[in-house]
C-alpha cells in the first residue's frame, strides 16, 4: 500500500535552531515529491519539487532533499515567521497523496 | 504567477440548503482542478479530479450526487454542495495543474471555510 508518512507530528524550536522534517514514501514509481507549507486557515503554499534521488533545493531558510526513500527539509535558523505546518506530497498517478504534516512554531 | 482563488472564502448555511463554490486560476490554464476537504488538524483529502470539459473522478467514498463537481472552463471549477448537512462542515480546498506534465506541481486556492447549521 502506497503511504506517506512525516515526522515529527509537531515540532516546538527557539529562534535559530536549526532542525530538520522528515517525509518518508513507500510508494512505487515516484513521480515528484512536493513540499508545501500551510498556516492556519489558508491554502498550502507551494515551497518545491524534488523529482529524483539525490536532487536539492533551497529557498532562505529552506533546504530539500530526496533519497529513494525519503525526503528531508531542513530549516536553517528559524525565524518565528517560518511558523507553520509543512506539508509533503507524492505524486501517484496524477494525483497527490499527503501525508499529515509537520506542525512547527518557532519562538522568539 | 500561479495565482489561484476561491470564493466565498467562508459561508454559513442552514441545514438542507445547498452551498457553490468558486475556483477560478487567475493567470494560467488549468487542465486538471483538484478539489480537498481538510477536517481540523487533519491533512488534506482529495474529493475529486476535474477535468475540463469532462465528467469528475471521484475518490472513493465520496458522493458524487452529494458534491457536485463542475469544470466548465480553463479557469474555472465550481463544486457544490448539495442539501448540505453539519457533518459537511469543513474547509474545502481546491487546486490547479498547469496543463502538461500531469506531475507539475498543483497550486492552491486560499479555501472556504463552510459551516452548516
Amino acid at each position: 500500500e502506497d503511504q506517506v508518512t512525516q515526522s515529527p507530528e509537531a515540532l516546538r524550536l527557539q529562534e535559530g535552531e536549526s532542525s530538520s522534517l522528515n517525509c518518508s514514501y513507500t510508494v512505487s514509481g515516484l513521480r515528484g515529491l512536493f513540499w508545501y507549507r500551510q498556516d492556519p486557515g489558508k491554502g498550502p503554499e507551494f515551497l518545491f519539487t524534488l523529482y529524483s534521488a539525490g536532487e536539492e533545493k533551497e529557498k532562505e531558510r529552506l533546504k530539500a532533499t530526496l533519497t529513494k526513500k525519503e525526503s528531508f527539509l531542513h530549516i536553517t535558523a528559524p525565524k518565528p515567521e517560518d511558523s507553520a505546518t509543512y506539508l509533503c506530497a507524492v505524486a501517484l498517478w496524477g494525483k497527490f497523496q499527503f501525508g499529515a504534516g509537520t506542525q512547527v512554531v518557532v519562538t522568539p | 504567477g500561479a495565482v489561484v482563488s476561491q470564493h466565498p472564502s467562508w459561508v454559513i448555511c442552514k441545514s438542507g440548503t445547498s452551498v457553490k463554490i468558486e475556483c477560478r486560476s487567475l493567470d494560467f490554464q488549468a487542465t486538471t482542478m483538484f478539489w480537498y476537504r481538510q477536517f481540523p488538524k487533519q491533512s488534506l483529502m482529495l474529493m475529486a479530479t476535474s477535468n475540463e470539459g469532462s465528467k469528475a473522478t471521484y475518490e472513493q467514498g465520496v458522493e458524487k450526487d452529494k458534491f457536485l463537481i463542475n469544470h466548465a472552463s480553463l479557469t474555472l471549477s465550481t463544486l457544490t454542495v448539495t442539501s448540505a448537512h453539519p457533518e459537511d462542515s469543513s474547509f474545502y480546498i481546491c487546486s490547479a495543474r498547469t496543463s502538461g506534465n500531469s506531475y507539475n506541481e498543483q497550486f492552491f486556492g486560499p479555501g472556504t471555510r463552510l459551516t452548516v447549521l
